[in-house]
């Protein structure tokens, strides 16, 4: 199976700050790579499909990057409702893997 | 626009079974592949199983294969877990999701399915 190592697990910022999460996969997956946000309580919420293209109606602040096995996703101009947990997907290969999350909090 | 409404879950005894559903509606349910995806307690994401358009193929997560099974009846427009031999591991909010074809675009709610004793 494909492993999906985010880093950092935890990470904390200031409302207005620009951060970077990164997610490693074992392998090769060329750029079947997903990221979601999921805040406390809720469903995850889809954001980023094909390692950079934006899903319809995710504003602009977000983007990703990478291929092969080293992505980026990338949060400009924090606001208040951006603190969330982060999570990038692989869908190369079944069986899918997840990365075990990186939770975005208000320092 | 696209909503997802899982049904179907509580609290189940280890070994015993539980199907769940999820209805589907403003998409053409038949065009697209089905995810379940589930998250224990305090827990990351989880996928467990996927299923495409026509049924035609099906792909599980290790830790569930041989115990659940994926299904679909796109008259209906609804999506099946059949879950067997529960475990106390198998405790989680379980989420349908819409495939795009397969990354995910959509998810339902979800649903918390809890094995206990």
């Amino acid at each position: 199976d494909i492993q999906m190592t985010q880093s950092p697990s935890s990470l904390s910022a200031s409302v207005g700050d620009r951060v970077t999460i990164t997610c490693r996969a074992s392998q090769v997956i060329d750029n079947y790579l997903a990221w979601f946000q999921q805040k406390a309580g809720k469903a995850p919420k889809s954001l980023i499909f094909a390692a950079s293209s934006l899903q319809n109606g995710v504003p602009s602040k977000f983007s990703g990057s990478g291929s092969e096995t080293n992505f980026t996703l990338t949060i400009s101009s924090l606001q208040p409702e951006d603190f969330a947990t982060y999570f990038c997907l692989q869908y190369n290969t079944y069986p899918i893997t997840f990365g075990q999350g990186t939770r975005l909090e208000i320092k | 626009q696209v909503q997802l409404v899982e049904s179907g879950g509580g609290v189940v005894q280890p070994g015993r079974s539980l199907r769940l559903s999820c209805a589907a509606s403003g998409f053409t349910f038949s065009n697209y592949g089905m995810h379940w995806v589930r998250q224990a307690p305090g827990k990351g994401l989880e996928w467990v199983a996927i299923i495409s358009h026509d049924e035609s193929n099906k792909y599980y997560a290790d830790s569930v294969k041989g115990r659940f099974t994926i299904s679909r009846d796109n008259s209906k427009r609804i999506l099946y877990l059949q879950m067997n031999s529960l475990r106390a591991e198998d405790t989680a909010v379980y989420y349908c999701a819409k495939g795009a074809p397969v990354y995910i675009d959509h998810w339902g709610q979800g649903i918390l399915v809890t094995v206990s004793s």
